[in-house]
């Protein structure tokens, strides 16, 4: 399966500030998927990062509040904006191989103040 | 109401016993499902998927068992580990989807020496 990497692997922030998540796979994927996993709670997919267009995004998440980049088939970018302590979570990027199968990166945990 | 749902938040088995982790679908739709070993500080972690038209598959030590008539799935751990102490957490792929996941709460499982 991919290698998966995400910067940074943790973070505290002030609220009302913005983080940028990124993710480096190191293999070409068409589908990046990004997911909040709120504490002690389950997964939560945010939107699906398509590269050359835009993300798209599910219910309950907007790009101006998560905008996502995708510049190429090897990186994604997550960022986390005007944040508050709501958004404390761990924030996952996985990728979808052949068979359909996702792997997920060790995700970025986020502490807002 | 949540398409995926597990019985047991939490389960403790002894070292060497067998270990059976259950989740309930709603969706009879569901074509694909995945099991992911979640540890603590870290991202999930592929463990063994099956498809709809199957009814059982089996790994190294795991087996996911699939019942479509109740929409029930199973994972099996054969001779539990401590280093399988961990969140398990089900998910499911509406057929026509496109790639999206929807995951169960999760079940901890405790393996005491």
């Amino acid at each position: 399966s991919a290698v998966i990497s995400q910067k940074p692997s943790r973070d505290i922030c002030q609220r009302g500030t913005s983080l940028t998540i990124q993710c480096q796979v190191d293999s070409q994927v068409t589908m990046m998927f990004w997911y909040r996993q709120q504490p002690g709670q389950s997964l939560t997919l945010i939107a699906t990062a398509n590269q050359g267009s835009e993300a798209t995004y599910e219910s309950g998440f907007v790009i101006d509040k998560f905008p996502i980049s995708r510049p190429n088939l090897t990186f994604s970018t997550l960022t986390v904006s005007n944040m508050s302590p709501e958004d404390s979570s761990i924030y996952l990027c996985s990728v979808e191989e052949a068979q359909n199968t996702q792997y997920f990166g060790p995700g970025t945990r986020l502490t807002v103040l | 109401g949540e398409s995926v749902g597990l019985h047991l938040p939490t389960l403790s088995v002894q070292e060497g016993d067998n270990s059976i982790i259950n989740c309930a679908y709603s969706n009879s739709a569901s074509d694909y499902f995945i099991w992911y070993k979640q540890e603590s500080g870290k991202g999930p972690q592929f463990i063994i998927d099956i498809r709809s038209n199957m009814d059982k598959r089996q790994g190294q030590r795991v087996t996911v068992l699939l019942n479509k008539t109740v929409k029930h799935l199973s994972l099996q751990i054969a001779a539990t580990q401590p280093g399988d102490s961990a969140v398990y957490f089900c998910a499911e792929r509406l057929q026509g989807s496109n790639y999206k996941l929807t995951f169960g709460k999760g079940t901890l499982l405790t393996v005491n020496p």
